[in-house]
């Protein structure tokens, strides 16, 4: 079955960057796009971005003012999100997502989410 | 970008009960309208993709409709498992937005 394995929570501090991982199993990675999702407290769904995970190519939302990174490591299956500068406002759970198909980016399998503090 | 918006915020509802959640776009967005649902503490769950379509393993009693720019998530006979929040998401173009959320909680 297929599987979306993120790594463990991060507490950062102001100014800082961190890196999340998600580690797909289960289907060909590179068949299918890789979203990144996040949510802060008590708040709705924010998409971040997505990647080609045969290609490398991505697409980032506006609003990061280059502060998002998305990259892969094929041989390994993961897909990584780096987020730099931190602000207090970017603490939020992150979530990697995998798209249904070819056709539609609907989420159809998620990873358990990352959760992201930052402060001073 | 497209904006999303969702009606109403959120619903207070009994078990048994028949409930609509409406989502509507900006833009025409075609078929391209994704419904979840979400559980304080999880990670969102895709119920309905390109706005009619079940994804497999979620129960018959939800259902989607609509094109275009307006849509509608129906479920049928709520179940205590069903408390919980809904989005809607396009995925017409990127960026991809959602909703802001309906949350459905017991009456």
């Amino acid at each position: 079955q297929v599987q979306l394995e993120q790594s463990g929570p991060e507490v950062k501090k102001p100014g800082a960057s961190v890196k999340v991982s998600c580690k797909a199993s289960g289907y060909t990675f590179t068949a299918y796009y890789l979203h990144w999702v996040r949510q802060a407290p008590g708040q709705g769904l924010e998409w971040l971005g997505r990647i080609n995970p045969n290609s490398g190519g991505t697409y980032n939302a506006q609003g990061f003012f280059g502060r998002v990174l998305m990259t892969r490591d094929t041989s390994l299956t993961t897909a990584y999100l780096e987020l730099s500068g931190l602000k207090s406002d970017d603490t939020a759970v992150y979530y990697c997502a995998r798209d249904l198909n070819s056709d539609n980016s609907a989420l159809e399998d998620w990873g358990q989410g990352t959760l992201v503090s930052v402060s001073s | 970008d497209i904006h999303m918006t969702q009606s109403p915020s959120s619903l207070s509802a009994f078990v048994g009960d028949r409930v609509t959640i409406t989502c509507r776009a900006s833009q025409t967005i075609s078929h391209f309208l994704n419904w979840y649902q979400q559980k304080p503490g999880k990670a969102p769950r895709l119920l309905i993709y390109a706005a009619t379509n079940l994804q497999s393993g979620v129960p018959s009693r939800f259902s989607g409709s609509g094109s275009g720019t307006d849509f509608s998530l129906t479920i049928s006979g709520l179940q205590p498992e069903d408390f919980a929040t809904y989005f809607c998401q396009q995925s017409y173009r990127v960026p991809v937005t959602f909703g802001p959320g309906t949350k459905v909680d017991v009456k």
